[in-house]
């Protein structure tokens, strides 16, 4: 099975950097996702990571240790509409291909 | 390019009262379909997904099916809801053999 462990409230500045850490433990493995969802609204696709290490896309990096199972996304210079919920999802081996979704850790930027 | 439709936006339904909620895809072919539902304050889970038509797995017991009439319409149906089924329902896709996937606007229900 699938367990994701996220915080589920965090708070920052604008302009600030924030880190949102996640952890798994899976029966397989075969990439993890950070989703945006704001309020009332649909996922939206922010990373994918299969392989170890950073990947930066802009303000947001997504980082993954397939041997801690771990992944953390960073927001670089925070602005007032990054405020939402941000979702880690896993992808276990298999041809669906579904994912597992984290409870998501909700983000306050303050001004 | 390929779009995600899902209806209606809002649903409010009496406990005891069938359910109907439809998600089509355009612009793909033989997609990976998926139910989600989202408590308040919960992440999301997983209640079904198809690998093709009449294909369907269920990921949780529920009182909740789900159907695949066509390639790219999947139908989420209850004959009886209950109180337990409100909650922010989201239809998605994903291509055959990729991870990514897409996410319809949600279909937000209150069951009274």
């Amino acid at each position: 099975g699938q367990n994701i462990d996220q915080p589920t409230e965090m708070t920052a500045t604008e302009g600030a950097i924030v880190q949102i850490n996640c952890t798994y433990q899976t029966s397989g493995f075969n990439g993890l996702f950070w989703y945006q969802q704001h309020a009332g609204e649909a996922p939206t696709f922010l990373s994918y990571n299969v392989l170890d290490g950073l990947e930066e896309k802009g303000r947001f990096s997504s980082f993954l240790s397939r041997s801690k199972g771990y992944s953390y996304l960073l927001l670089k210079e925070l602005q007032m509409k990054d405020s939402a919920s941000y979702l880690c999802a896993v992808t276990p081996p298999g041809s669906a291909r579904q994912l597992t979704f984290g409870s998501g850790t909700q983000l306050t930027v303050l001004p | 390019s390929q779009t995600i439709h899902q209806w209606p936006a809002t649903l409010v339904q009496p406990v005891g009262s069938p359910l109907s909620l439809e998600c089509t895809v355009e612009g793909t072919s033989n997609p990976n379909l998926y139910w989600y539902r989202q408590a308040a304050g919960r992440g999301l889970q997983l209640l079904f997904y198809s690998v093709g038509i009449g294909q369907i797995s269920s990921e949780v017991p529920q009182n909740l099916s789900a159907s695949r009439p066509q390639d790219r319409q999947f139908i989420l149906s209850s004959k009886k809801l209950l109180l337990s089924d409100s909650g922010f329902y989201l239809c998605a896709w994903s291509v055959q053999g990729s991870t990514e996937a897409f996410f319809g606007q949600g279909t937000r229900l209150t069951v009274v």
